[in-house]
C-alpha cells in the first residue's frame, strides 16, 4: 500500500459544528503532516507529528485540533471555524530523513 | 511564512518543448523537492536533490541545485499534454527539522 488516504473528500460545515478529517496510511512512515491549501496557492504546513508526538505546531489557531491516535492514523479536529477557514486540507506522509512525501487527495472544506 | 520563489509563474508551450522552471530561497537547506499538483487536489512527488549534491535526473526531468545562489531550476524535456499542472519546489531547512515549505509554484500548459 503507497498511499495516503483521506476522508471525506468534500465536506461543508457549519460556523458552530464540529467535525474531523481523517488521514491513513500503512507505508510504515513515521512522520505524518497536515498542511492547507488557499485556492492558486501554495500549501502552508499546519502541523508536523514525529513518532506521533506533535513536533511542530505552526501558530494555528486552536479552533484546528490535530491528533494521532496511532502510527498510521491522523486526525484533524475541527470546532467553530471561520468562512476563511475554507480550504484545501492536504495529509501528508514520508520517512524520517532525506524523503519525499506521499499527499493524500486531500479533503475540500467549505464553511458557511 | 513562504520560503520560496518560483519563476515563471505561468508558462504556456507546444507539446514536444522542454520547460525550465526555476525556484529560489532565502536560508540554507538540508534538500529541496519538487512536486506536480493536478487540478488542486494531492501533490504528487517528482524528485528530491540534497544540498550536497548539483544535478539529477529522474527520467524526462532534470533538476540543478546551485547552493551558492539558493537557486534550483526544474527542466521537463520533450513535454506531454498530460505534465500540464502546477509544479512547486519545497525546501527542507537545515537540521531535518521536518518543515517542508513550498514556494509559490508555476503553472505549466501544455498544448497539444
Amino acid at each position: 500500500d503507497t498511499e495516503v488516504t483521506q476522508t471525506p473528500k468534500h465536506l461543508v460545515m457549519g460556523m458552530t459544528n464540529k467535525k474531523s478529517l481523517k488521514c491513513e496510511q500503512h507505508m510504515g512512515h513515521r512522520a505524518m503532516y497536515w498542511y492547507k491549501q488557499k485556492a492558486k496557492k501554495p500549501p502552508e504546513l499546519m502541523f508536523v507529528y514525529s513518532y506521533e508526538k506533535l513536533s511542530i505546531n505552526e501558530s494555528v489557531p486552536s479552533r484546528f485540533s490535530p491528533e494521532c491516535p496511532n502510527s498510521s492514523l491522523l486526525n484533524l479536529h475541527l470546532h467553530a471555524l471561520q468562512p476563511e477557514d475554507s480550504a484545501l486540507y492536504l495529509c501528508a506522509s514520508s520517512p524520517l530523513g532525506d524523503y519525499g512525501y506521499t499527499f493524500g487527495s486531500g479533503t475540500r472544506l467549505t464553511v458557511v | 511564512s513562504q520560503q520560496g520563489e518560483e519563476d515563471p509563474q505561468a508558462l504556456s508551450i507546444q507539446e514536444g518543448e522542454n520547460a525550465t522552471m526555476n525556484c529560489s530561497y532565502k536560508t540554507s537547506i538540508n534538500n529541496l523537492q519538487w512536486y506536480r499538483q493536478n487540478s488542486g487536489r494531492g501533490l504528487v512527488h517528482l524528485i528530491l536533490i540534497r544540498s550536497n549534491e548539483r544535478e539529477k535526473h529522474s527520467g524526462r526531468l532534470r533538476v540543478t541545485l546551485d547552493t551558492s545562489k539558493k537557486s534550483s531550476s526544474l527542466l521537463i524535456t520533450a513535454s506531454r499534454a498530460a505534465d500540464t499542472a502546477s509544479y512547486f519546489c519545497a525546501t527542507d531547512g537545515a537540521g531535518n527539522t521536518g518543515k517542508l515549505i513550498f514556494g509559490q509554484g508555476t503553472t505549466l500548459q501544455v498544448k497539444p
